[in-house]
Order: C-alpha cells, then sequence, then structure tokens
C-alpha cells in the first residue's frame, strides 16, 4: 500500500530552526508537496520538489531525496504565526496525491 | 484569500437532515476537487472533476452525492448522514487533473453530524 509518515507534533523554540521529516512509500513518483494549514483555515502551498535537493524560499527551504524516499521542510528563524500543521504530500504514477496526517508544530516563546 | 471559497464554513445537522455544501473558484482552473479531514487523519480524496466530468469517485457512500455545473461551482449534496461523518470538508482546484499543477484549498465547511 501506499504510507507517507511524519512526525504527529514538534515543538520548537521562537528565533529556532526547526525540521520536519516526511517519509514515503507510494506507486511511483510524480512530486512532492509540502503545504501549511492554520487551525480551521485553508491549507496553503508552501513548496514543491521534483528532483533531489534543496529548494530555498525565503524562511523555509525543503529537501527531496528519491532514493531514500524522504523529504524534509525546514523552518529557520521560527516565528509565532508558524504554529501550524504542515502536510506532506506526494504525487504517485496516476497524479494521485497521497497525503500524509500532517506535522503539528507548536512555537513556543 | 486563495481564490477559493466555501459556504457555509459551519453546519450542524441531524441525521434525517439534507443540506448542500457549496465551493466557488475564482482562479480559472478546470479541475476540482472535494477532500474529507479528520482529525490526525491524512486527507482522504472524496471526488474529482475535471472539465465539469467527475473522473473519480474514491469509494464514498452514496449518502454524499456531487455536482459540478460549470468549472468554477462544485457542490457537495448530503442526506441521511452518519455521525462518523462529522469532519472538515475541503475544496480544491487546479488548472487540471494530472500533471505537475498545485491544489489550491479553499476553507472548509466544519460539519456535525447530530
Amino acid at each position: 500500500g501506499q504510507n507517507i509518515d511524519q512526525p504527529t507534533e514538534m515543538t520548537a523554540t521562537e528565533g529556532a530552526i526547526v525540521q520536519i521529516n516526511c517519509t514515503y512509500q507510494t506507486s511511483g513518483f510524480n512530486g512532492l508537496f509540502w503545504y501549511q494549514q492554520h487551525a480551521g483555515e485553508a491549507p496553503t502551498f508552501l513548496s514543491y520538489n521534483v528532483l533531489d535537493g534543496l529548494e530555498e524560499k525565503g524562511r523555509f527551504s525543503s529537501f527531496l531525496s528519491r532514493s531514500k524516499g524522504y523529504s524534509y521542510l525546514l523552518l529557520k528563524e521560527l516565528q509565532m504565526k508558524d504554529s501550524a500543521s504542515y502536510l506532506c504530500a506526494v504525487r504517485d504514477s496516476n497524479y494521485q496525491l497521497i497525503w500524509g496526517a500532517g506535522t503539528k508544530l507548536i512555537i513556543k516563546p | 484569500e486563495t481564490g477559493v471559497t466555501q459556504t457555509p464554513r459551519h453546519l450542524v445537522m441531524g441525521m434525517t437532515n439534507k443540506k448542500s455544501l457549496k465551493c466557488e473558484q475564482h482562479l480559472g482552473h478546470n479541475a476540482m476537487y472535494w477532500y474529507k479531514q479528520s482529525a490526525k487523519k491524512p486527507l482522504e480524496l472524496m471526488f474529482v472533476y475535471n472539465f465539469k466530468e467527475q473522473t473519480e469517485n474514491n469509494s464514498v457512500p452514496s449518502r454524499f452525492s456531487p455536482e459540478c455545473p460549470n468549472s468554477s461551482h462544485l457542490f457537495l449534496h448530503l442526506h441521511t448522514l452518519q455521525p462518523e461523518d462529522s469532519a472538515l470538508y475541503l475544496c480544491a482546484s487546479s488548472q487540471e487533473r494530472g500533471g505537475a499543477d498545485t491544489q489550491y484549498f479553499g476553507p472548509g465547511t466544519r460539519l456535525t453530524v447530530l
């Protein structure tokens, strides 16, 4: 079966750096997405990786290793507003998105 | 503002009621999706429409009935629901089904079935 694993919850301190991991086993691979979802709001697109390596976008970076079935989202200079759930999703060979259950990130002052 | 709106934002209904959820996208996309989001579970894809044609129905019970009158509007008609159907129902759109396009989500309807 297809599976996406990510930690259920993480806690970090304002101003620090946090890395949220995602591992996947899917039928084929056509890209990996990270979304941010604040409580009661829509998931919003953060990043897309289809080739190995690091994609940097401001304070957020996303890394992909296709051979290891692994990705991480790196958040730097954490702010209180970064408290949210972070969803990892992989597009499989049928171009269907397979979703992880999300990682709830709690930022403490 | 993501360009995808959903109404109502909150809905409480009894098991014998009939209600409808509405989604509208202002992004010029051709594909629209219904997802169910339950606490601590992955998003569950329910239905997909591409150019107004239903392309996927992921074994969703018949008490959920989708309707897509045009590429900008999507409805989910609900009848005789069960308490376990209580969840956040998210609508999304993308340029078209398949390809490397990104899905954009609405804020969801929080549904409670009593």
